[in-house]
């Protein structure tokens, strides 16, 4: 299985600043077929279920925030807050949709500073 | 509304067996692949299972392949887990979520999820 390691696990940022998670696959998730990365990245806040924010590594999903951005390609991917806002504090988790057995980095806590 | 609905999940003995469901509303539940995830208290998440729109192919993470079946019935809208066999480390919220998909094409991504069902192991 395709193992994902995010870093760091948890990170303070101040209102405004921007916060940025990294993931890392142990093989590459670009499908070779149609040129896209098969990773997603969520965000989940406290008691409720995951939400979408980026698919195909950097296609936003409709109706979330432009402060979000995925970017990367391969095995090196980011996601990006431009401007941390008090409803971001959240886990977030990135995920391989490449093999066909999904898995999910262990996640990385985002708290205000 | 469009939306998913989990019910089934409980307290249940190591060893024991546990069917869980997944009502889906809203959208065309045949034109989408699903998958159950699950989370252990104060963990991250863990994909399961998933399913083909048909019923037609399954693919399991190794920890619960032969303890755990996916299923669909399409004409009632549902998904199911059956878990057999079960284990402290399967005590978990499980989620139902479908697959984002456009015009016939996987998207590779959950874009909706229900609010979990809860199976606790314990003796």
């Amino acid at each position: 299985d395709i193992v994902m390691t995010q870093s760091p696990d948890s990170l303070a940022v101040s209102l405004g600043e921007r916060a940025t998670i990294n993931c890392k696959s142990t093989q590459s998730v670009l499908y070779s077929s149609d040129n896209k990365n098969y990773l997603a990245w969520y965000q989940q806040k406290a008691g409720q279920p995951p939400k979408l924010l980026i698919y195909w590594a950097s296609y936003r999903e409709s109706g979330v925030p432009d402060r979000f951005s995925g970017s990367g390609s391969g095995t090196d991917f980011t996601l990006t807050i431009s401007s941390l806002q008090a409803e971001d504090v959240a886990v977030y988790y990135c995920q391989q949709n490449y093999d066909a057995r999904w898995t999910f980095g262990q996640g990385t806590k985002v708290e205000i500073k | 509304e469009v939306q998913l609905v989990e019910s089934g999940g409980g307290l249940v003995q190591p060893g024991g067996s546990l069917r869980i469901s997944c009502a889906a509303s809203g959208f065309i539940f045949n034109r989408h692949w699903m998958s159950w995830v699950r989370q252990a208290p104060g963990k991250g998440l863990e994909w399961v299972a998933n399913i083909r729109e048909d019923g037609g192919e399954k693919n399991y993470m190794d920890f619960v392949k032969g303890r755990f079946t996916i299923s669909r019935d399409n004409a009632k809208n549902s998904l199911y887990l059956q878990l057999n066999s079960l284990r402290a480390e399967d005590t978990a919220v499980y989620y139902c979520a479908r697959e984002k998909e456009s015009s016939g094409r996987r998207l590779m991504a959950f874009d909706m999820w229900g609010q979990g069902t809860v199976v606790t192991v314990s003796s």
